[in-house]
Order: C-alpha cells, then sequence, then structure tokens
C-alpha cells in the first residue's frame, strides 16, 4: 500500500513549457485534488475530482488542466509555463470530498524560469 | 465558498508549556474541521480532525475544540516537545453554488518550541 504517489519530486520548467504532474493512489478513494502552497499562502486549491470522469475547479485554476479517466490516477498538466506557477504541488486523495481527512503525496517542487 | 483565518501566524513556546492556535470560518454550513502538521520539508499530515456534533475532542497531548456558534476551532497542544516544532493547519469543509467543494486550509502557524 504505496498511500499517494507523485512525480517527479523537483522540476526545472522554461517559461513557455508545458509538464505533467503525475499523481496516483492505491486506496480506492473516490476523491482527489490538486494545492498549490506558496510561502505564506498556505495551501490553496488548483482543481478536484469526486470520481472517475468527473472534474472541477477550485481557487486557483487557471492555467492548469486536469482529467480523471480512472479511479487510481489524477494528473496536473500545466499548459504554457509561467514563473508565477513556481510553488510546491501537492496531490492529495481522500474517501470522501470534505468528511475525511486527506492523505496527501510527498510534493512535487516546480521552478519556472 | 469558505474563508477561514489562522492565528497567530508563529507561535514561540517553551518546552513544555502549551500552545493554542485558533482558526475562524465563515460558512455555518462546515461541517468538518481537520488539523494538519507539517514538518519541514514534509508532506501535510492529518493529527486530528472534529465533526459538528462534538465540542472537543482529545487525543494523547492534542485537543480540539469547536465553537459552531462564533464559527471557531481551536488547536491545543499541551507539555510541548521539541518534536511538535512544525508548522500546522486547520481547514474546514466548504460549499458553494449547492454543493461541496474541498476543504479550505488557513494559512498555516509556524510553531517554534524553544528548548
Amino acid at each position: 500500500n504505496a498511500g499517494v504517489t507523485q512525480t517527479p519530486k523537483f522540476q526545472v520548467l522554461k517559461t513557455g513549457q508545458s509538464m505533467t504532474l503525475q499523481c496516483a493512489q492505491d486506496m480506492n478513494h473516490e476523491y482527489m485534488s490538486w494545492y498549490r502552497q506558496d510561502p505564506g499562502m498556505g495551501l490553496r486549491l488548483i482543481h478536484y475530482s469526486v470520481g472517475a470522469g468527473i472534474t472541477d475547479q477550485g481557487e486557483v485554476p487557471n492555467g492548469y488542466n486536469v482529467s480523471r479517466s480512472t479511479t487510481e490516477d489524477f494528473p496536473l498538466r500545466l499548459l504554457s509555463a509561467a514563473p508565477s506557477q513556481t510553488s510546491v504541488y501537492f496531490c492529495a486523495s481522500s474517501y470522501s470530498i470534505q468528511d475525511y481527512g486527506y492523505t496527501f503525496g510527498s510534493g512535487t517542487r516546480l521552478t519556472v524560469v | 465558498g469558505e474563508n477561514v483565518e489562522q492565528h497567530p501566524s508563529t507561535l514561540s513556546v517553551q518546552e513544555g508549556d502549551s500552545a493554542v492556535i485558533k482558526c475562524t470560518y465563515s460558512d455555518s454550513a462546515s461541517n468538518y474541521f481537520p488539523w494538519y502538521k507539517q514538518e519541514l520539508g514534509k508532506r501535510p499530515q492529518l493529527i486530528i480532525d472534529i465533526r459538528s456534533n462534538v465540542g472537543e475532542k482529545k487525543d494523547q497531548r492534542i485537543a480540539v475544540t469547536l465553537n459552531k456558534t462564533a464559527k471557531h476551532f481551536s488547536l491545543h497542544i499541551t507539555e510541548t516537545q521539541p518534536e511538535d516544532s512544525a508548522v500546522y493547519f486547520c481547514a474546514a469543509s466548504g460549499y458553494s453554488g449547492g454543493g461541496a467543494d474541498g476543504l479550505t486550509f488557513g494559512k498555516g502557524t509556524h510553531l517554534i518550541i524553544q528548548p
């Protein structure tokens, strides 16, 4: 039981490049989400999904896309990277959207130059 | 949507003393309030949570209290130890447009335990 697995752990991108952050969970959780963490800003919700085929926007969705084709995987795509997207990204999953604690992945530290 | 305010942003206490972190929320429909601990360079981890039908919950040296009327909840850590040094986040369940939209997090409290 690996929990929530995120890859890569570190990434440096040039402005305008695109990339996909991977997230997979093996706990059969229906709810998955992506947060970004910036100094002094806490954790801000980017996108979330309550089940395969269902996604929705969070607080800061601009510049990011998601899809949920399986229960296990929830990739986050950066369409055209900007320096403002330099952040630490966490994937989280749970049995439900808000009645149970979230299990977080180990994070991806992204730098856009 | 939900708005969560967390205070203080930094808290320094002597080892062995108690620490209290406070949060307020805006959505009266919120009914789930977890607390997370994040050590430097690590992922946030759930340490305790409370639901709206309960006023207080304890787990060894950690306790959480909830006042639904005033819309605030607090984390209490007694007999603090060096390993309690970390950033603590509160969160509240939120609703918008008639549907649930996940947890909204406070901005975090950096707890420093002085030897």
